[in-house]
Formats: structure tokens, sequence, C-alpha cells
């Protein structure tokens, strides 16, 4: 079983619509927590990053993180079509050499 | 500032053959990953570096070999090319301070 589990989707919304998308863990260990984007034939970018439980808000974009759940999430509000891509969530925990621990992505399509 | 750099982009290998894939980063980065992305597997870490001179196998080592003889560089290889080595490759690094990692554009390989 995978430390980190994410839903791969696809999932289609349309233009304007609230997206949420997210990824559940099973290792209490893990400290820092992000969400990357990945555009077609290109490599992943980092769009947020947080440390602790809570919210982090960036424009349209909320990380959310409820460590005592063990799950993470990403809304995306009023979505753009520029915003298809596939979001993938990564983790970090201590003592590991800075390894990454990666979801398998959520493939995002919104539709115009 | 170019970042991490792969080359080359894409490549055709013949079962049996090798190759070097080459990763440059120009941020002085000390840590450095070689991934391999698969449909519906997500990144999968092949080997990483903690720094200049040292290596460490990640979740799917085998059938690739890496060094960092420098600072700035990280090199895959693939002694004997196989059907199943078939992938997108990405390098990433990251800087003892950051939280996140820089990827590279990716390296499609296709072994036939």
């Amino acid at each position: 079983q995978k430390e980190v589990e994410q839903d791969p989707g696809p999932l289609s919304v349309p233009e304007g619509a609230i997206v949420s998308l997210n990824c559940t863990y099973s290792n209490s260990a893990f400290q820092y927590f992000m969400w990357y984007r990945q555009y077609s034939r290109k490599g992943p970018e980092l769009l947020m990053y947080t440390y602790s439980s809570g919210n982090k808000e960036d424009g349209r974009f909320t990380a959310q993180v409820d460590k005592s759940s063990k799950y993470i999430s990403l809304f995306i509000r009023d979505s753009q079509p520029s915003d298809s891509a596939t979001y993938l969530c990564a983790m970090t925990k201590p003592n590991t050499g800075n390894q990454f621990y990666f979801g398998t992505g959520t493939s995002l399509t919104v539709i115009p | 500032n170019a970042g991490v750099t792969q080359t080359p982009k894409f490549r055709v290998l013949k079962t049996g053959q090798s190759m070097t894939l080459l990763c440059a980063q120009d941020m002085n980065h000390e840590y450095m990953y070689w991934y391999r992305q698969d449909p519906g597997m997500g990144l999968r870490l092949i080997h990483y570096s903690v720094g200049e001179g040292t290596t460490a196998k990640g979740e799917v080592p085998d059938g690739y070999n890496v060094s960092r003889l420098k600072k700035q560089n990280f090199l895959l290889g693939l002694e004997s090319a196989a059907p199943s080595q078939t992938s997108v490759y990405f390098c990433a690094s990251k800087g003892a301070t950051n939280t996140e990692a820089f990827f590279g554009q990716g390296t499609r390989l296709t072994v036939v």
C-alpha cells in the first residue's frame, strides 16, 4: 500500500466551478505538504506548500491540511481553462534524505 | 537562469542498448533526484543524491545506475535497456533550505 493515496480522476468541471482535490496519507511523520501542477508534456511545478494543519490561501487556490485525519486538500475557486492540468500532492518526512512522496496525480479539465 | 535541464528530451532505444540521461542544475542545490512517471503510477523515485559524490536507491532502482561526480550534474544510466523502462524520466533538485523540488522538463524514452 502506498503511503500517499490520491484519486486519479479524471475530473471535468465547467469554467467557474469550485474544484476540490484530495490526498490521504498513512504516516503521521509527514511534515511538509505540497501541491504540484503539471501541464501536459511538462515537468511538475510547485503550486503551494504548507507545514502545519490549517488553511493557506494564494489567490484562487487554498491548501488545507488536517493532520488528525491524515488528509490534505487543494481547492480552486473560479476555475479557469488554464487550470486544466494534472495536480500532484507531495509530502516529506524527516530522516529520509529529503525524499518526496507523491500521490499519483489527479487529471483536471476545466471546460469553457 | 536555466534551473534544471535534462538532456536529451526524447530518445528511442533498442532492447539491450545503453544510454545516459544527463541532469544539470544551476541553483547550487545539494539534493538531486531521478523519477520515472508512468500512467496511473505517478512519480516513482529511482535514485537520489544528498550531495556531491553520494547516491542512494529509491523505490524502483533496478536496471538503473547513477553518478554525481559534480554537484551540478546527476547522471542516470541504463546499462541494458528493456521495454519496461519505456517511460518519462524527470530530474529534480532541491536546496538544503528549500521546501520544494524543482523539476526539469522530462525525457521521453521509448525502448523497442
